[in-house]
């Protein structure tokens, strides 16, 4: 069952901008990642944000986390033409069958 | 550079065929998974395993079968293609259910 929801499912901004996604999941989870999946090609881990954390950086992303509101933000920010690509939240609750994705954001950065 | 392949990487093939998709990890992961996803579309997971001889249907119903004989092997097959298996296979493996997964570049399979 799906579990992660991304929002907006599509953005497009300037190079250079801050580029902001969410994620809103419905059950109780012990961690949630982002993924960015290139154009045809496998997904890559990002950043993982466990349930007793806030904030999280990683050079360019910044990722919270609210467990109250069952929701998670990406930002990105100075934003590069190679950020072109889907963004995917996946929650892990510990339970057997892995991570749950959502739809996705697909961010396009035009130069 | 993630040490997990899936081999094809793409594969046009006809109704009816038995097809394998090849995926093979180097990290002693137990945890393995395969992921069926449609163009600009969601992930779905079809199938996972826990370990050597040990494998489970995922969320999305699948026609496809797999095995894990080896730790670091996890081929899933298709005994008879129909068109509408055309979609891109992902698999992914993880020392943990719940820790970062690593995927494969994916197999985009076309059945015509």
């Amino acid at each position: 069952s799906q579990q992660g929801e991304e929002d907006p499912q599509a953005l497009s901004i300037q190079e250079g901008e801050n580029a902001t996604m969410n994620c809103s999941y419905k059950t109780s989870i012990n961690n949630l990642q982002w993924y960015r999946q290139n154009s045809g090609r496998g997904l890559v881990h990002l950043i993982l944000i466990r349930s007793n954390e806030r904030e999280k950086h990683s050079g360019r992303l910044r990722v919270t986390l609210d467990t109250s509101k069952k929701s998670s933000s990406l930002l990105i920010t100075a934003s590069r033409a190679a950020d072109t690509a889907s963004y995917f939240c996946a929650t892990g609750s510990g339970g057997a069958d892995g991570l749950t994705f959502g739809k996705g954001t697909h961010l396009i950065i035009q130069p | 550079e993630a040490d997990i392949y899936q081999t094809p990487r793409y594969l046009v093939i006809g109704t009816g065929k038995k097809i394998t998709l090849e995926c093979s990890q180097t990290m002693g992961h137990d945890k393995m998974y395969w992921y069926q996803q449609d163009p600009g579309m969601e992930l779905h997971l079809i199938h996972y395993s826990y370990g050597v001889n040990s494998t489970e249907k995922g969320d999305l119903s699948s026609e496809s079968t797999v095995s894990r004989i080896r730790t670091e092997h996890f081929p899933l097959t298709l005994e008879s293609a129909r068109p509408s298996h055309t979609s891109q296979y992902l698999c992914a493996s993880s020392g943990d259910s719940w820790s970062e997964a690593f995927f494969g570049q994916g197999t985009r399979l076309t059945v015509v």
